[in-house]
């Protein structure tokens, strides 16, 4: 089916581990997001890529790391995970600038 | 820096009446804004958009407006129904886009039967 899904659904990870998060759309869209939604915060983002191999900082990246290698993929590693970094993030895509953004159902993301 | 605001976080409505909510903005030039709807434990749901130079849009029983000069946009859901139930959000977009493409906080409408 066509769409934008994020993997794993959910995840438990210790404080100071790797986790990379996964998103993957179907419809060949040049932009994607990553957000995080906190309580209080709303969604941030975290980074953005316009196309393949074309990344950039969002509101709150330390701490996190992308890559866009193919245009329906683009990862995102928690090089190191913190704490503060437990939250739910989506990733989304969009086909042009104004567009819709298309979310993901999320990953929920829990750091001990 | 950029802030966007969205007048409660929660609205509770009758069942039948229009619910109204407020998404206001300051350092911020917007070139389009959009609504999305957000159910729990679900990504957020492209509802509408609305460009700077638009005064109004409609869609079904959804109502838009954007007010550059009072920096708001009113979201209308006329005869609204339990359904609706949600949290609702605005963002907004411009120059840089991507970078500068940003959501306010929600405001959750609950419809009571």
């Amino acid at each position: 089916d066509a769409g934008i899904t994020q993997s794993p659904r959910y995840k438990i990870t210790e404080t100071g581990r790797q986790v990379t998060l996964m998103c993957h759309q179907t419809w060949s869209h040049s932009y994607m997001f990553w957000y995080r939604q906190d309580l209080g915060h709303g969604l941030r983002l975290i980074y953005y890529s316009a196309a393949a191999d074309i990344t950039d900082k969002g509101e709150v990246p330390d701490g996190y790391v992308v890559s866009r290698s193919k245009t329906e993929n683009f990862p995102l590693t928690l090089e190191s995970a913190t704490r503060s970094q437990t939250s739910v993030y989506f990733c989304a895509s969009s086909d042009y600038r104004d567009s819709a953004l298309h979310f993901g159902n999320g990953t929920r993301l829990t750091v001990t | 820096s950029q802030k966007i605001e969205q007048n409660s976080e929660a609205l509770n409505i009758q069942e039948g009446k229009t619910a109204t909510l407020t998404c206001n903005y300051t350092n911020y030039s917007p070139a389009y804004l959009q609504w999305y709807r957000q159910d729990p434990g679900r990504g957020p749901v492209f509802l509408l958009l609305i460009r700077e130079n638009e005064k109004e849009k409609r869609k079904e029983r959804l109502k838009v407006t954007f007010d550059t000069t009072l920096k708001q946009s009113l979201f209308h859901i006329t005869a609204s129904q339990p359904a609706d139930s949600a949290t609702y959000l605005c963002a907004l977009g411009g120059d840089n886009y991507g970078q500068n493409f940003v959501f306010g906080p929600g405001t959750r409408l609950s419809v009571l039967p």
